[in-house]
Formats: C-alpha cells, structure tokens, sequence
C-alpha cells in the first residue's frame, strides 16, 4: 500500500518569510512528484513537478527531491497572505496510472 | 474556457438514492480520473480512464460505476446512497496518463447524504 505522509499543519509563517513544506513516501518505485495548491472550497491546481534528484525552481517555489530518503519539499519564499491554503504532495508510480495524494498541509501566512 | 467541467456542482440526497455526476474536458487528453475527497480532506483516486477503457480501479464499492461515453467524458453514477458517501468527488484529465502528466481538476462536485 503506497503511502504519502504530511504533516497537517496548521503550518503559520509571517508574512515574506520562507515556508517550508515536508512530504515523505514509502513506495522506492515512486518517479514523479507532484506539490498542488488547494484553496478552501477549490480544487487542487499544480504548483510543481519534479522527477530528478535535487532542486527545482521556478519563481518563488522551490522543490527539494531525495529519492534515497524519500522525501520532497517545497519551500516558498517570501511567502504572501494570498499563499494560504492546502499543499498536497502527490507521487506517481513507474507505471503512470496511480496518483496518491499526501492528506495536505494547511499553510497559513499572517499579514 | 472552462477546461474540466462537472455538474452539478451542489448535490443533496437520501440516503439510498441513486445519483450520477457528470465530467467532461475540452482539453483533448486521453486520460480522465475521479477523485473522492472526505471531510478529512484526505484525496483519494477511485477510477482511472485510458481512452474509454478502465485503466485502475482502486478498492471502491460496486456502488459506485463509471461511465465514459468517450474520451472527453467520464460520469460517475452512483447506487444505494449512504451516509458515507458525503464527500467532494473531482473528475481530473491529464494528456496521456503517463507518470510525469500533469493532471487538471475539476472544480468538485459536493454531495452530501441525508
């Protein structure tokens, strides 16, 4: 049974500081790796993708991938109040077919 | 352009109804989803199309019976109605289905049994 774990926050950050988002899994076969935002009462939409060891940007969004641990991250810098929501951690087997979600990580950015 | 659509987006029943929710992209993938989120917030995938043809099958009661007519359409119909069934359920597309694809959400549709 593949597993994606998160912690459920409330994760509360000051308005520009860095937030810093953990997701560990437990299937090694794991290849792709997938950081989406969800709004309360939205659905989720895609922040990230990574697929390689090491480090991927793109604006403010940082994702982190060791696969000999088993962990991703995402860090966001200079984090805005708009940037409050869910973050899901979502991994895709060899296969292709099936996406397991993390339970999400509420994130909370104070003004 | 709405690119992953379903209705209704508000359903209320009794229990041991039955009920369909309708999905339809306009993205040309090939690949559409149903999600089920619960009040935990907790994602879970439930059904998984490959151009009309059932790709996964996660541990989902018989209840609960996809449809699609063809490749821009995945309808979730849904027996027997219960309690346990109160949840977001999100259609989602992606182009191929291969593990690097990106899906796309629809905007859910919230279903709550009485």
């Amino acid at each position: 049974q593949k597993e994606v774990e998160q912690n459920s926050g409330p994760l509360s950050v000051p308005e520009g500081a860095i937030a810093s988002l953990n997701c560990t899994y437990s299937d090694r076969v794991s290849q792709s790796f997938f950081w989406y935002r969800q709004y309360s009462g939205k659905s989720p939409e895609l922040i990230m993708s990574i697929y390689s060891n090491g480090d991927k940007e793109d604006g403010r969004f940082t994702a982190q991938l060791n696969k000999a641990s088993q962990y991703v991250s995402l860090l966001i810098r200079d984090s805005q109040p708009s940037d409050s929501a869910t973050y899901l951690c979502a991994v895709n087997d060899n296969y292709g077919q099936n996406f397991v979600f993390g339970p999400g990580t509420r994130l909370s950015v104070l003004p | 352009d709405t690119a992953v659509s379903q209705t209704p987006k508000y359903l209320v029943t009794q229990m041991g109804n039955d009920k369909s929710i309708k999905c339809e992209q306009n993205l040309g993938h090939d690949t559409m989803y149903w999600y089920k989120q619960d009040s935990k917030k907790f994602l879970k995938i439930m059904f998984s199309y490959n151009n009309k043809e059932l790709i996964i099958n996660e541990t989902v009661p018989n209840r609960f019976s996809p449809k699609s007519p063809d490749k821009a359409h995945l309808n979730l119909h849904i027996n027997s109605l219960e309690l346990g069934d109160s949840a977001v359920y999100f259609c989602a597309s992606s182009r191929y289905g291969g593990e690097s694809e990106t899906q796309y959400f629809g905007p859910g549709t919230r279903l709550l049994v009485l």
